[in-house]
């Protein structure tokens, strides 16, 4: 069985600072997918980045990148440069080797930006 | 309308009544889902359809009934339904089952059962 653990539940960060986001993982899958997703208040879980687990580089997409600590089994976010807009509910996700494209979440993190 | 839209947004319905979810995705995807969002809780995943066929049920109770007629439309029927049913609905799709990439999600229709 998969397992995503977030454990925080908010995390509050100044406009232009960076924040890390922590997700730690469980699983028995050698093969795996790691996904940020970002929730706004509108309701849509808009994808950020992906990080798979033979990747030998950490994954980055523009401000977001992915610390991937393989043998920690964590996949930590990390957001750059804060926006405003940046508010929002983060989702950690794992997709396993099952063959099906499904997959598991975690609890998600509030993430609070003030100017 | 590009990506995956839902119908409708806002749902509000009584224990007895009748309603169905509307998911609709212009991707060009071959692979559709339904999850439920509960506060507090995890995405859950409910079904997963691909190319019109249900590969997955996640022991959903029956008051649930999905039909994907094409691989653009999935449907989510409501009957019956109970108060702890409350809950975001979101549908997804991706490019296919085995794909590693993102899934594509709807903006949710948000349930109220009264």
């Amino acid at each position: 069985a998969q397992k995503i653990t977030q454990t925080q539940p908010g995390m509050f960060v100044q406009e232009k600072e960076a924040v890390t986001l922590d997700c730690t993982y469980d699983t028995s899958d050698p093969s795996y997918g790691l996904f940020w997703y970002k929730q706004p208040s509108s309701g849509e879980m808009i994808f950020l980045i992906y990080q798979g687990s033979y990747d030998q580089q950490n994954a980055t997409e523009g401000r977001y990148s992915l610390n991937f600590q393989k043998a920690r089994k964590s996949a930590n976010l990390v957001i750059s440069a804060s926006q405003l807009g940046d508010s929002a509910m983060y989702f950690c996700a794992m997709r396993g080797a099952s063959g099906y494209s499904t997959l598991t979440f975690g609890k998600g993190t509030m993430l609070l930006v003030s100017p | 309308e590009t990506g995956v839209t839902q119908t409708p947004r806002h749902l509000v319905m009584g224990m007895t009544n009748k309603k169905s979810l509307k998911c609709e995705q212009h991707l060009g995807h071959n692979a559709m889902y339904w999850y439920k969002q509960s506060a507090k809780k995890p995405l859950e995943l409910m079904f997963v359809y691909s190319l019109e066929e249900r590969v997955e049920n996640n022991s959903v109770p029956s008051r649930f009934s999905p039909e994907c007629p094409n691989s653009s439309h999935l449907f989510l029927h409501l009957h019956t339904l109970q108060p702890e049913d409350s809950a975001l609905y979101l549908c997804a799709s991706s490019q296919d089952l085995l794909a590693a990439y993102e899934q594509y999600f709807g903006p949710g229709t948000r349930l109220t059962v009264t």
